[in-house]
């Protein structure tokens, strides 16, 4: 059973430019987290979204950023117009439902570098 | 919303002693507490959990304490071995919501 997939697991985007993460869970679920980490610090909520669903996008900002688990296909967050403080390591997450254990599962990072 | 400190920031230990890392939470609703295990360039792992309706769980040289009253849980590693040495994170999640972390700790291990 195939992990959380994240892919590129690195990008490099100049100022302006669209950058575009993508995340598939692991087999079996449906429920998907994105988390920024910054260098030396935390992992940061942004959102949460089950298929076809955004649940909670509370620790997205507004503007630039958004995020889709469609259907059929990975989960997407994309950020429009990157700018250098984009620059981070993006994690995403799935779980079957946070009903069940409450473990998030983790795939590898995508590290953003905004030049 | 809800929002969790983790103290220290850094922390070194010779190999064989304890570690404890402290965190606090502020939704008396949270019931999941969950700590991770980031190595340099890796992505986290779940390390053990503790639920509301448990004071305590142990898992070989890794225990978590849980104070629900004083809304704050505890990360006590024993016997520290040069392969502890990672950032760690605890955090919090009340039912059906998502998990908020701590900053993290980094834990060197010295031989």
């Amino acid at each position: 059973n195939a992990g959380v997939m994240q892919n590129p697991r690195h990008l490099v985007r100049r100022r302006g430019q669209e950058a575009r993460l993508r995340c598939s869970p692991m087999k079996g679920h449906s429920h998907v987290y994105w988390y920024r980490q910054l260098p030396e610090e935390g992992l940061k909520f942004m959102v949460y979204l089950q298929k076809e669903n955004i649940i909670d996008e509370s620790g997205m900002p507004k503007e630039r950023f958004s995020a889709e688990f469609p259907k059929e296909g990975p989960s997407i967050l994309r950020i429009q117009q990157v700018v250098r403080g984009d620059s981070a390591a993006y994690f995403c997450a799935s779980s079957p439902s946070f009903g069940s254990t409450g473990e998030l599962f983790f795939g590898e990072g995508s590290r953003l570098t905004v030049l | 919303g809800e929002n969790v400190e983790q103290h220290p920031s850094t922390l070194s230990v010779q190999e064989g002693d304890s570690a404890v890392i402290k965190c606090t939470y502020s939704d008396s609703a949270s019931n999941y507490f969950p700590w991770y295990k980031q190595e340099l360039g890796k992505r986290p792992q779940l390390i053990i959990d503790i639920r509301s309706n448990v004071g305590e769980k142990k898992d070989q040289r890794i225990a978590v304490t849980l104070n629900k009253t004083a809304k704050h849980f505890s990360l006590h590693i024993t016997e520290t071995q040069p392969e502890d040495s990672a950032v760690y994170f605890c955090a919090a999640a009340r039912s059906q919501g998502n998990l908020i972390f701590g900053k993290g700790t980094k834990l060197s291990v010295k031989p």
